[in-house]
């Protein structure tokens, strides 16, 4: 089974800077997914970014990036240029291919934008 | 991007009645869809997957005659808390994949059992 863990339960970060969320995983899969969810106040989870395994380079999206270690099986997600609606828990998440197509979610990081 | 609707937002039921969560697809098809379970500042964690057309498939520790999920078309799962008490108390949230390879989430339903 594969686990996947946030060690980080709580952030905080100024506008405008940038913060880094970590999450680490355990599988002994060679395929699979890797997400970043966002649930902000609203609880609506909303998907951030994803990252196929076989693909070496990181993904980003906008503000938001990556650093995904496969050896190390690290996944950490960077936020640059923090504004106030990042407000969030932010869930990493694991799936793995041909697998059901299902989500195993970290604990979570309560993420806190300060003016 | 696709939407996936869940209805209600908030219920609240007297402890030993049923209540009725439904999950649907607006804008495609899902032959497959999800139901979570959310406590107060924790993570999603898994309770069945739903099939359309045949039985839901539920993860370990889950009762499944409790929690009775029927996936009536390719649009529409339900979710029913049978003979409900204050610990069902929770944050369902449902959850489908479309075409594209990525994951949708309902807005989640407040289930408050008194």
């Amino acid at each position: 089974a594969q686990t996947v863990t946030q060690s980080q339960p709580e952030m905080s970060v100024q506008e405008a800077e940038t913060v880094t969320l970590s999450c680490t995983y355990d599988t002994s899969e060679n395929n699979y997914y890797l997400f970043w969810y966002k649930q902000p106040p609203s609880r609506q989870m909303i998907l951030v970014i994803r990252q196929e395994a076989y693909k070496q380079q990181n993904a980003t999206e906008n503000r938001f990036s990556v650093n995904f270690q496969k050896a190390a099986k690290s996944f950490s997600l960077k936020i640059s240029d923090s504004q106030l609606g990042d407000t969030a828990m932010y869930f990493c998440a694991f799936m793995k291919t041909g697998g059901g197509n299902k989500l195993t979610f970290g604990t979570g990081t309560q993420l806190k934008v300060e003016l | 991007g696709a939407v996936v609707s869940q209805h209600p937002s908030w219920v609240i039921c007297k402890s030993g009645t049923s209540v009725k969560i439904e999950c649907r697809s607006l804008d495609f098809q899902a032959t497959t869809m999800f139901w979570y379970r959310q406590f107060p500042k924790q993570s999603l964690m898994l309770m069945a997957t739903s099939n359309e057309g045949s039985k839901a498939t539920y993860e370990q520790g889950v009762e499944k005659d409790k929690f009775l999920i029927n996936h009536a078309s390719l649009t529409l799962s339900t979710l029913t808390v049978t003979s409900a008490h204050p610990e069902d108390s929770s944050f369902y949230i449902c959850s489908a994949w479309d075409t594209a390879y990525e994951q949708y989430f309902g807005p989640g339903t407040r289930l408050t059992v008194t």
